[in-house]
This record gives structure tokens, C-alpha cells and sequence, in this order.
């Protein structure tokens, strides 16, 4: 059964720094590109970053891009997102995802 | 960037009756390599999306036939022929032809009358 569980978020202060957890289980995680879509309370899908299956290429959206940094560790069927310098706009629920699955989302709220 | 933009955003339905969404994108969809890439996600309320489409009108597993997609280009629908109490949710196109970055709709609530 394919499962994505995602982990790390939490509340943080503007400016500080947060690192998403994504857990894969139950299909062949080396060969998919992973992405991570982030959701605005009561907002859309926003698209934020992939990486390629064997991490050889990573993207970002131009909202994140310099502040988020994206990775995998195969060996581990795991990805992350390391979000640095957070802003109040990237409180969102988010979701690691391979768009044929999903995970649950995890939620980060930034707030002084 | 492609901007995609779906229409209508609310569409109240009545059960049994179909529905239908539009999704208008901002340049082809047609990739090099021949194929459309535009997708179709259900998400209900309080739950994480789904996909129900991929390349345009492929049904993914464990989806039901009363969902279809079609369209080419820049225009692209997505049917449901008979709403039932389980498709309200909210409803995204995506395309991954021209990416990064990958771009959604803004969305289109169903609901019921």
C-alpha cells in the first residue's frame, strides 16, 4: 500500500528555519520524482519544488527559490524540505507528493 | 509561466445531473514529445488530493468511469456525467508540459444544490 507521511511542521518565528520529513513506503521510491506542493489556509495547490528520482536535479518555485532547499535520501525512502528564513506567506499546509499520491500534509504556521 | 484558469469557480449541482469544469491554459499544452500533459485532482473537504486524470483523459485506478477528461491545446474539460454526494470537493487542473514550474487552476468548488 503506497504511503507518503509527512512530518516537521510546527509554529516558527518569521526568519527562522524549518525541516520537512516525508516518509515513503509501499512502492519504489528511487524511481520517482518527488515534489512538495504547499496549500494556503483556504487557498489553492501551489507547486513549490521537485527533485529528480536520483536527486541529480532539483527546482523551485520563485517564491521559495535561495530560502528552500529540497532533497531525498533514497537509501532511507525519504524526502525533505529544508525551509529557511520563513516568511508569514509560507504558513500552508504541506504536502509531499509524486501527483499519482499524496501524503496527509503537515502543517506550518510562521507567527511572531 | 503557464497560467492555467478554470471556470466556472463555484458550480452548485444538482445529484444525478452532470457537471462540467473548464480549464483554459495560457499556451499549449502540447509537449515535444507528442503527449498533453494536463491533469485533473479531486480534493474533498478535509482531505488531501487526488488525482483523477492524467495526460488530458486518462483515468487513473480506482477512479469512476462517470469522470472523464478531454480538450487539446488550451482547452480542456473535465466531465462528471452523474454528480453523486461523494464528488464535492474541490476540483484542479494542473499542467507539467511547460515546467518548472508546474502550474494549477485556481480551483472550482462543486457542490450541491
Amino acid at each position: 500500500q503506497v504511503q507518503l507521511v509527512e512530518s516537521g511542521g510546527g509554529v516558527v518565528q518569521p526568519g527562522r528555519s524549518l525541516r520537512l520529513s516525508c516518509a515513503a513506503s509501499g512502492f519504489t521510491f528511487s524511481n520517482y520524482g518527488m515534489h512538495w506542493v504547499r496549500q494556503a489556509p483556504g487557498k489553492g495547490l501551489e507547486w513549490v519544488a521537485v527533485i529528480w528520482y536520483d536527486g541529480s536535479d532539483k527546482y523551485y518555485a520563485d517564491s521559495v527559490k535561495g530560502r528552500f532547499t529540497i532533497s531525498r535520501d533514497n537509501s532511507k525512502n525519504t524526502l525533505y524540505l529544508q525551509m529557511n528564513s520563513l516568511r508569514a506567506e509560507d504558513t500552508a499546509l504541506y504536502y509531499c507528493t509524486g501527483f499519482d499520491m499524496w501524503g496527509q500534509g503537515t502543517v506550518v504556521t510562521v507567527s511572531s | 509561466d503557464v497560467v492555467m484558469t478554470q471556470s466556472p469557480l463555484s458550480l452548485p449541482v444538482t445529484l444525478g445531473q452532470p457537471a462540467s469544469i473548464s480549464c483554459r491554459s495560457s499556451q499549449s499544452l502540447v509537449h515535444s514529445d507528442g503527449n498533453t500533459y494536463l491533469s485533473w485532482f479531486q480534493q474533498r473537504p478535509g482531505q488531501s488530493p487526488r488525482r483523477l486524470i492524467y495526460k488530458v483523459s486518462n483515468r487513473d485506478s480506482g477512479v469512476p468511469d462517470r469522470f472523464s477528461g478531454s480538450g487539446s491545446g488550451t482547452d480542456f474539460t473535465l466531465k462528471i456525467s452523474r454528480v453523486e454526494a461523494e464528488d464535492v470537493g474541490v476540483y484542479y487542473c494542473m499542467q507539467d508540459t511547460h515546467r518548472p514550474p508546474w502550474t494549477f487552476g485556481q480551483g472550482t468548488k462543486v457542490e450541491i444544490k
